[in-house]
C-alpha cells in the first residue's frame, strides 16, 4: 500500500536536546511538507520541498531544519533553538503544484 | 494574500441531523478547493475537492460546491453519524507554479451525539 509514514507516533525529549522526526513516502511524490499543529488550532507550514536537494522555509521555520537527500524522505529536526517545540507534527506530500496533499499520521512531540 | 475563513466550532448535532460548515475564501486567480477531515489523534485525510467554478466535490455523503460568485465552498451532509465527529479543514491551493502550498482554514470541530 502506498502512503506516508511518520515515526515515532509519540516522542519525548528533554529541553535543550535536538530531535529528528522521520517522514517517508512511497507515493513517488515530488513535493513534501512539514506542518505544526497546536491544540485547537489549524496547521502552520514549517518547511516544504518541491524536489530533491531543495527546500524552502514556510511560515514558522525558525528553530527547525530539514534535508531532502532522497525523494522518499524528508526528516525534520527540531533544534534547541525552537522555543515552544511541544506540538503535533504532520508531514505531507503531493505530486506537485496545486494538487492535493496526502498526510501522514503525525508525531506528537513533548519536550519537558 | 490568499486566505480561508471557516465558521468557528464546535458544531454540535444529533445523529441524522443536517450539517453545514461554512467556508469562504479570498484568492487571486483560479484556486482549487479542498475539504480535509482529521479524526482524533490522526493526520488529515482528503475528504473532497473541486478544481473549478461550479464543480461539486462529493465523498462519503459529504458534498461541497465551488461557488465563485460568493467565493464559498460550504461543506454539507444530509444525515450525520456519530462516526463523523472530527475536525474539518477547508483549504485552497492557488497553483499555477507560484507556490504549491495549501492555505488552510483554522478548522471546525464537529461533535455528533446519538
Amino acid at each position: 500500500d502506498g502512503g506516508i509514514t511518520q515515526s515515532p507516533k509519540y516522542l519525548f525529549r528533554k529541553e535543550g536536546q535536538n530531535v529528528t522526526l522521520s517522514c517517508e513516502q512511497n507515493l513517488n511524490h515530488d513535493a513534501m511538507y512539514w506542518y505544526r499543529q497546536d491544540p485547537g488550532q489549524g496547521l502552520r507550514l514549517i518547511y516544504y520541498s518541491q524536489i530533491v536537494n531543495d527546500f524552502q522555509k514556510g511560515d514558522i521555520a525558525e528553530g527547525y531544519s530539514v534535508s531532502r537527500e532522497k525523494k522518499e524522505s524528508f526528516p525534520l529536526t527540531v533544534t534547541s533553538a525552537q522555543k515552544n517545540p511541544t506540538a503535533f507534527y504532520l508531514c505531507a506530500s503531493s505530486i506537485g503544484d496545486g494538487y492535493e496533499q496526502y498526510f501522514g499520521p503525525g508525531t506528537r512531540l513533548t519536550v519537558t | 494574500g490568499n486566505s480561508v475563513t471557516q465558521m468557528e466550532g464546535p458544531v454540535t448535532l444529533s445523529e441524522e441531523a443536517f450539517l453545514t460548515i461554512n467556508c469562504t475564501y479570498t484568492a487571486t486567480g483560479y484556486p482549487s478547493l479542498f475539504w480535509y477531515v482529521q479524526y482524533p489523534g490522526e493526520g488529515l485525510q482528503l475528504l473532497l475537492k473541486a478544481t473549478k467554478a461550479d464543480d461539486k466535490g462529493s465523498n462519503k455523503g459529504f458534498e461541497a460546491t465551488y461557488r465563485k460568485e460568493t467565493t464559498s465552498f460550504h461543506l454539507e451532509k444530509g444525515s450525520v453519524q456519530v462516526s463523523d465527529s472530527a475536525v474539518y479543514f477547508c483549504a485552497l491551493s492557488d497553483g499555477w507554479g507560484s507556490t504549491d502550498k495549501l492555505i488552510f482554514g483554522t478548522g471546525t470541530r464537529l461533535q455528533v451525539f446519538p
